[in-house]
């Protein structure tokens, strides 16, 4: 079946732009995930929704960080005024969690964001 | 979550066991072992997971040792294409949402 798939695959932005990133999740799957992937290091965790509910943004690093899932499905990160430091592949992931039980993620390709 | 500490690089040759080890010395009675890897440019992608007896299935074997403190993630016939790094990962399955903690993991590289 299909997986999480995420659009762009690369995004080019000038310092100041707004970006938008765009998660499908495998169908079926309650949860979401945003990871933030800076070069060389593991992914780091940034938000989290169990359908449209946003349950965690304890990683979201600013308040230029914004996530939605607005039908419990598709989801968008947008990061406002971007800077350079917000260069990074963003990941996203879906699972079955439950509000119980936590399950494996399954990962998108990812959103390579280079901001110039 | 508890941290765990691995290796920075290993190698291995195509055909041999490569067997990537991980220690979690602060693990909790309800935490499970968890492994992940990420080939170059693709997102991380589930090996296998497991609690306190010892795992297999068609990636890979996770071996837990008896007091839980370390793990050890076999892939029995690595292959090129097992080139990735790879993340131990301790978790609670318990209460949903669970976030996934990475460290830095080990790179394998699997040579001829």
């Amino acid at each position: 079946g299909a997986g999480v798939s995420q659009s762009p695959r690369y995004k080019v932005a000038k310092r100041g732009q707004d970006v938008a990133l765009r998660c499908d999740p495998i169908s079926g799957h309650v949860s979401l995930f945003w990871y933030q992937q800076a070069l060389g290091q593991g992914p780091e965790f940034l938000t989290y929704f169990q359908n449209e509910a946003q349950l965690d943004k304890s990683g979201l690093p600013s308040d230029r960080f914004f996530a939605e899932r607005p039908e419990g499905s598709v989801s968008t990160l947008k990061i406002q005024r971007t800077q350079q430091e917000d260069s990074a592949v963003y990941l996203c992931a879906s699972s079955l969690d439950t509000g119980s039980v936590s399950y494996e993620q399954y990962f998108g390709p990812g959103t390579r964001l280079t901001v110039t | 979550d508890a941290k765990t500490t691995q290796p920075p690089s290993m190698d291995c040759a195509e055909g041999r066991a490569a067997n990537l080890p991980c220690n979690h010395s602060t693990i909790s009675g309800n935490e499970y072992v968890y492994w992940y890897r990420q080939i170059h440019s693709q997102g991380p992608q589930y090996i296998i997971h497991g609690l306190k007896n010892n795992e297999t299935n068609e990636m890979a074997s996770l071996i837990i040792t008896e007091d839980r403190k370390s793990s050890t993630l076999i892939l029995p016939h690595a292959t090129l294409r097992d080139t990735a790094v790879y993340y131990c990962i301790v978790r609670s399955p318990t209460g949903g949402g669970n976030k996934l903690t990475f460290g830095t993991g080990t790179q394998l590289k699997v040579e001829l």
